[in-house]
């Protein structure tokens, strides 16, 4: 049973590089959720995609954001010209579409932790 | 907008300590309620959760009820074990917005043997 992965686990970055995650969801789930965690807080959703389509993006932080489901399988979740408050954990999530249910059961990763330096 | 407020931690037991994690929400609408959990060094799993009012989450002997009176989904377990220690989270799903989950800011649970 293999779940929801993330890479790398952990990154470290200068100010103003470019970072680019990556999640893959498990098999067959077509929804897939990015959030950020920062110390001691609860999770803060980004966006979402169903497929390749991006159903929600306006809670992405800042224009340096963007995510890519190009396939609707495995996802990216880019950052531009990173700063020191982009530092925290990025998690990604997964649920599958069931007909006739109104709650799809989210599956996370494990994270990836960027800090910038 | 929604949201949702936890108390805050740590919370130290010693084992067989009765737990309770107070837990309310904002939200528009009629949302579902969620209980996650975060143990060292692994992702969020989903714990139990409520989908309507007077709804009764259970799993692993924690419990918590849906309160709409209130706005609450208060987390409680009676007989706590060392293996219980773990973060734990709060979330609202708002049925009318998509899928996206809106979470407190978490309790650290620390049980003493």
């Amino acid at each position: 049973d293999t779940g929801v992965s993330q890479d790398p686990r952990h990154k470290i970055t200068k100010r103003g590089q470019n970072v680019t995650f990556r999640c893959d969801p498990i098999s067959e789930h077509n929804r897939l959720y990015w959030y950020r965690q920062t110390l001691g807080q609860g999770p803060e959703f980004l966006t979402y995609f169903q497929n390749e389509a991006q159903l929600e993006k306006s809670r992405l932080l800042s224009d340096r954001f963007s995510a890519e489901r190009p396939k609707g399988s495995f996802s990216t979740l880019e950052i531009q010209r990173t700063e020191q408050g982009d530092s925290a954990m990025y998690l990604c999530a997964s649920s599958p579409r069931r007909q006739r249910e109104i709650y799809y059961e989210q599956y996370f990763g494990p994270g990836t932790r960027l800090t910038v330096t | 907008g929604n949201s949702v407020t936890q108390m805050e931690g740590p919370v130290t037991l010693s084992e067989e300590a009765f737990l309770t994690i107070n837990c309310t929400y904002t939200a528009t609408g009629y949302p579902s309620l969620f209980w996650y959990v975060q143990y060292p060094g692994e992702g969020l799993q989903l714990l139990l959760k409520a989908t309507k009012a007077d709804d009764k989450g259970s799993n692993k002997g924690f419990e918590a009820t849906y309160r709409k009176e209130t706005t609450s989904f208060h987390l409680e377990k009676g007989s706590v074990q060392v293996s219980d220690s773990a973060v734990y989270f709060c979330a609202l799903r708002d049925n009318n917005a998509g899928n996206m989950l809106t979470f407190g800011g978490g309790t650290r649970l620390m049980v003493k043997p």
